[in-house]
């Protein structure tokens, strides 16, 4: 167990709709980072968030949205849904900003019908 | 701009064979990490181990070992008398450490399967 809790577990949902996918990081992680992974694209970072502040930005749509809390956890937004969003998505934390190991959690699988 | 190639895309082994996973990564950068991870059928991704630009040490860890040859810009990770719960997909990643945020690049994966 690395630690870091994704919720849900699963979500079906149809194309047009929102959703949110929420990610609670280690006790101690001030980084917690965005990951999409799909057959097609592989695996790519989405956004990163240290201490509530966005410091990078990857592949991220623009019909996507993240942010950190006060409280560490991290919120993904993801509207006007389509078939093509269905993937795995992954929250991952670390301790500092750049020079500790990323640790995942379990993924949230988004289905788009 | 950051690559890392896993050019093995579906390896099978039979159970107790030694196993070797390719990685070979690009950057620009003098300082990086390099990172295995494991992601079983379960779908979870789990950490193996981290390495930086600046320690050309293998490292053992049981029957796992890695061989980082900056001279080649590979990664290589192999499993020794593989087992069955070894199969999953492994994927190899690279960190910069320039730049304001922190990022991996990921490889395509190398899918495991060891069988009896």
């Amino acid at each position: 167990d690395s630690g870091v809790t994704q919720t849900p577990k699963h979500l079906i949902t149809a194309t047009g709709q929102r959703v949110t996918l929420r990610c609670s990081p280690r006790s101690g992680d001030l980084s917690v980072y965005w990951y999409q992974q799909s057959l097609d694209q592989g695996l790519q970072f989405l956004i990163h968030y240290y201490n509530g502040e966005e410091r990078a930005k990857g592949n991220i749509l623009e019909r996507f949205s993240a942010q950190q809390f006060p409280d560490l956890h991290s919120e993904l937004n993801l509207s006007s849904l389509e078939l093509g969003d269905s993937a795995l998505y992954f929250c991952a934390s670390s301790v500092g900003l750049r020079e500790s190991p990323l640790h995942f959690g379990n993924g949230t699988r988004l289905t788009v019908t | 701009a950051q690559k890392v190639t896993q050019a093995q895309t579906e390896i099978s082994v039979v159970e107790k064979e030694d196993v070797t996973l390719d990685c070979v990564y690009e950057t620009r950068d003098t300082t990086y990490y390099l990172f295995w991870y494991k992601q079983p059928p379960s779908g979870e991704l789990v950490f193996l181990i981290r390495r930086n630009s600046f320690d050309e040490q293998n490292e053992i860890s049981g029957r796992y070992s890695w061989n980082f040859q900056k001279s080649t810009s590979s990664f290589n990770f192999t499993i020794t008398a593989s087992q069955v719960v070894d199969s999953a997909v492994y994927f190899c990643a690279l960190q910069i450490l320039t730049g304001g945020g922190n990022k991996l690049t990921f490889g395509t994966g190398t899918q495991l399967k060891v069988e009896l």
